[in-house]
Parts: C-alpha cells; structure tokens; sequence
C-alpha cells in the first residue's frame, strides 16, 4: 500500500526566511501526481502545488516550490520570503489509481510557525 | 462561485443517534470523497465515488455508509454512530479528467457523546 511520511511533526521559520518541509512517499507505480496541501487556523484545506511524476521539471507556484526527487521518492517544499500568512499545517499528499481505484493518501502533517 | 458545501458544520450528538452529513459541489465534478483527520493521524480517506451509483471504500469504512445518487450531492451516513467517530470530517470532489485538483469542503465538527 501506498505511504506518506512527513519526518517533521512541526517547523519554524523566520519570517522573510526559506523554510523546507520533507516528504517521502512509498509506491510501485511509475505514473502518479503528489500534492502539498496548507491548512490554516480556519481548517480549510487549501493546495498549494502539485506535481506529476512524468515531468521533470520541479513545480513552482509563486514563492512556493518542490523538489521533487522520483528515484528517491522525495518531494519536499521550499517556501521562499515566509510570509505570517503561511503559518499553518502542511500535508503532503500522493494520489494513487492502483486497481482502477483512486485514492488519495495524506502524510500526517507538519505544523509550521512564522516568528515575526 | 465554485465550492463544495457541507452540513452541519457542527454537530454534538450521542451514541447510536443515527445522522446525516451533507455535502454538495457545483462543479459537475465525478470524483467526490470523504475524509476524516485526527490529531497526529493526517486525513484518512473513508469513501469516495467516482460516479453516479458508484461509491468504494477508502482506509476507513468501518461504520460509515455513502450513497451518490445524483452527480452533485455526496452524502454520509452514520448509521449508529460512537465516540471513536469524534472527528472532523471534510468532503472533497475533483474531475477526473485532468486529475488532481481536489476542491474540499469546510469540514464538519463532529462529536459523539
């Protein structure tokens, strides 16, 4: 079955400063999409990025970007300038459609602070 | 303006009052799902659809129902619900063609009593 892991329970960062959020993800699929998605204090799920796996190319959006690293079944996001706004807890997420069924698998998340 | 819709958004109920949450989107999406996040367990998929009539289980089916009976409506059920079913719930739908994009609800604050 499909895993998602987010090491980093909770992060901080300064304000104005580059933070790094991990995930790994665990799959035998060669074709998937992987998402990070930013909660705030409201509990709306918002989607900050996606990425399909068949492009090479790290998705950007913004201030927002991934390294997405697929033989090692990584993708990390790099927030740049943090912002007090970006206070929140990230998931990461990975999509599957194993089966002819789709899924999507949550990692647990990671709290991240913005001091001022 | 495109949004998914879910009711109540709180509900205080007790063991084995049988309750329905609604949920609704006005995207004319196929894929529609439920969630439930916990506390240091992320969000954990309980059923989705990817159609009309048609509803699979996700992680965590376990005293829940669904029923799709029309595109945009996505409703479950807690048949007899308990205390382990506290939660937050979240409703979410997507296209599935491109996939992806999955547009979520506001969530429901359930508590069982």
């Amino acid at each position: 079955a499909q895993t998602v892991t987010q090491s980093q329970p909770e992060m901080s960062v300064q304000e104005a400063e580059t933070v790094t959020l991990s995930c790994t993800y665990d799959t035998s699929e060669s074709d998937y999409y992987l998402f990070w998605y930013k909660q705030p204090p409201s509990r709306q799920m918002i989607l900050v990025i996606r990425q399909e796996a068949y492009k090479q190319q790290n998705a950007t959006e913004n201030r927002f970007s991934v390294n997405f690293q697929k033989a090692a079944k990584s993708f990390s996001l790099k927030i740049s300038d943090s912002q007090l706004g970006d206070a929140a807890m990230y998931f990461c997420a990975y999509r599957t459609d194993q089966g002819g069924s789709e899924k999507l698998v949550f990692g647990k998340g990671t709290k991240l602070t913005v001091n001022p | 303006e495109a949004q998914v819709t879910q009711n109540p958004r709180y509900l205080i109920t007790v063991t084995g009052k049988k309750l329905t949450v609604t949920c609704s989107q006005n995207m004319n999406h196929e894929y529609m799902s439920w969630y439930r996040q916990d506390p240091g367990l992320g969000l954990r998929q309980i059923y989705y659809s990817m159609n009309v009539e048609v509803t699979d289980k996700g992680d965590v089916p376990e005293g829940y129902k669904v029923s799709r009976k029309e595109k945009r409506n996505f409703p479950l059920i807690l048949e007899s619900p308990s205390p382990n079913q506290t939660s937050l719930y979240f409703c979410a739908s997507s296209p599935l063609e491109p996939w992806g994009t999955q547009y979520f609800g506001p969530g429901t604050r359930l508590l069982v009593l």
